[in-house]
């Protein structure tokens, strides 16, 4: 089946700091989206991405979905201390079921 | 944005009784609801997909004879955790889906199964 790997599984840094997570899948997907869990919360959808090589911004937030659509990343420049908590990718094939990816837990110190 | 609600947030039950956790999409209707297991500090591990009336899909490794799975409504999937055992204590999280590939996630339901 279905497999999503991400690294790191954690990353601390000093606040101001740039912060990266990846996601490789062992499928080609139909889109992958990415989820920001603040502890003891639940998923909360950030984007989804959908196009070979697209890349979106959200501010600090920068997405990239690879040329092959089987990898992807989430960049945050600066980071600030609201940025802490773990990010999952989830990529969907071709039904509407997501895969999710183990987690980056991030943690930035003041 | 859309919102899921689910109930209750945190259960507490003895082995061997049953526990029913409720998912409900507040302002759409959804086409299909997941539900999910989150062991502390891991990932989320899709248990089964429902769609409204319907059957639900359950993952490999899932027994559809313990979690019992209804998605009676465009607005309410229900879980049922049959005799519950202490290795069911998990976080279980619903989340429901329209249109798009979007998917909205409930708060999520603490089971502690004593």
């Amino acid at each position: 089946g279905q497999q999503v790997m991400q690294i790191p599984q954690y990353q601390h840094v000093q606040e101001g700091e740039d912060f990266t997570t990846y996601c490789n899948s062992s499928t080609t997907l139909s889109n992958i989206q990415w989820y920001k869990q603040r502890p003891g919360g639940h998923p909360v959808f950030l984007i989804q991405l959908v196009k070979s090589g697209e890349v979106k911004k959200q501010k600090r937030l920068t997405f990239q979905f690879g040329e092959a659509k089987k990898n992807s990343s989430l960049h945050i420049t600066a980071t600030q201390t609201t940025d802490v908590g773990t990010y999952f990718c989830a990529g969907s094939g071709s039904a509407r079921q997501l895969t999710f990816g183990s987690g980056t837990q991030l943690t930035v110190l003041p | 944005g859309a919102v899921v609600s689910q109930h209750p947030s945190r259960v507490i039950c003895k082995s061997g009784t049953s526990v029913k956790i409720e998912c409900r999409s507040l302002d759409f209707q959804a086409t299909t609801m997941f539900w999910y297991r989150q062991f502390p500090k891991k990932s989320l591990m899709l248990m089964a997909t429902s769609n409204e009336g319907s059957k639900a899909t359950y993952e490999q490794g899932v027994e559809k004879d313990k979690f019992l799975i209804n998605h009676a409504s465009l607005t309410l999937s229900t879980l049922t955790v049959t005799s519950a055992h202490p290795e069911d204590s998990s976080f279980y999280i619903c989340s429901a889906s329209h249109a798009n590939y979007e998917q909205y996630f409930g708060p999520g339901t603490r089971l502690t199964v004593t």
